[in-house]
């Protein structure tokens, strides 16, 4: 398997629910991504982990909670989400976070809170 | 304030109709503009980067272009394929980590 998988691709939850987002790279990256995109709305940036050290946090609240064990693997825990996060959330991929490295996405996870 | 603003945000072409995708920037230094396509369904997939003035990349149908203020992206005689949305991004200096990504020019191509 190749590139940037995530799961599940869809996912729906009430919005006292605890859910997880998974992402799996087979790039051989170091550097791994959260971003949040919302119809008609520029891709949010929410964290960024880099060696699997969380090296930017976009302000994002803290029912959102990243996760990541080794350089392959990121993890986004949801809990007590807000109707307003309903989304698709992609993870990206890149070699490291220095200038010009292109990010490689995943095909997203589309959550609708209930 | 860091901007990225794409123009238009919708454009219809005739298969074989040549056009071009605006993507302007303020931010306070650019160190990289990335050119990414994202089909229906899809996360973004990526085209070009392209780092000072004057720099041109060409895939295909494709060319992108970049000036101190903008970009653009040229798309010569397109097919139905070519459909897509395309998104513009730049990382600024100082912050590598960051990617400021505008709304994206959703393209449909006629047969």
């Amino acid at each position: 398997e190749t590139g940037v998988t995530q799961t599940p691709r869809h996912l729906v939850m009430g919005m006292t629910n605890k859910k997880s987002l998974k992402c799996e790279q087979h790039l051989g990256h170091n550097a791994m991504y959260w971003y949040k995109q919302s119809a008609k709305k520029p891709l949010e940036l929410m964290f960024v982990y880099n060696f699997k050290e969380q090296t930017e946090n976009n302000s994002v609240p803290s029912r959102f909670s990243p996760e990541c064990p080794n350089s392959s693997h990121l993890f986004l825990h949801l809990h007590t989400l807000q109707p307003e996060d309903s989304a698709l959330y992609l993870c990206a991929s890149s070699p490291g976070t220095s200038i010009g490295q292109p990010q490689h996405f995943g095909d997203g996870t589309r959550l609708s809170i209930l | 304030e860091d901007q990225v603003t794409q123009s238009p945000e919708a454009l219809r072409l005739q298969e074989g109709e040549s056009s071009s995708l605006n993507c302007s920037y303020t931010v306070s230094g650019l160190r990289g503009l990335f050119w990414y396509r994202q089909d229906p369904g899809k996360g973004p997939e990526f085209l070009f980067t392209l780092y000072s003035a004057g720099e041109e990349k060409e895939k295909e149908r494709l060319k992108a272009t970049l000036t101190k203020k903008e970009s653009f992206l040229h798309i010569t005689a397109p097919k139905p394929e070519d459909s897509a949305t395309y998104l513009c991004a730049v990382q600024i200096m100082g912050n590598f980590n960051k990617f400021y990504f505008g709304s994206g020019t959703k393209l449909n191509v006629k047969p």
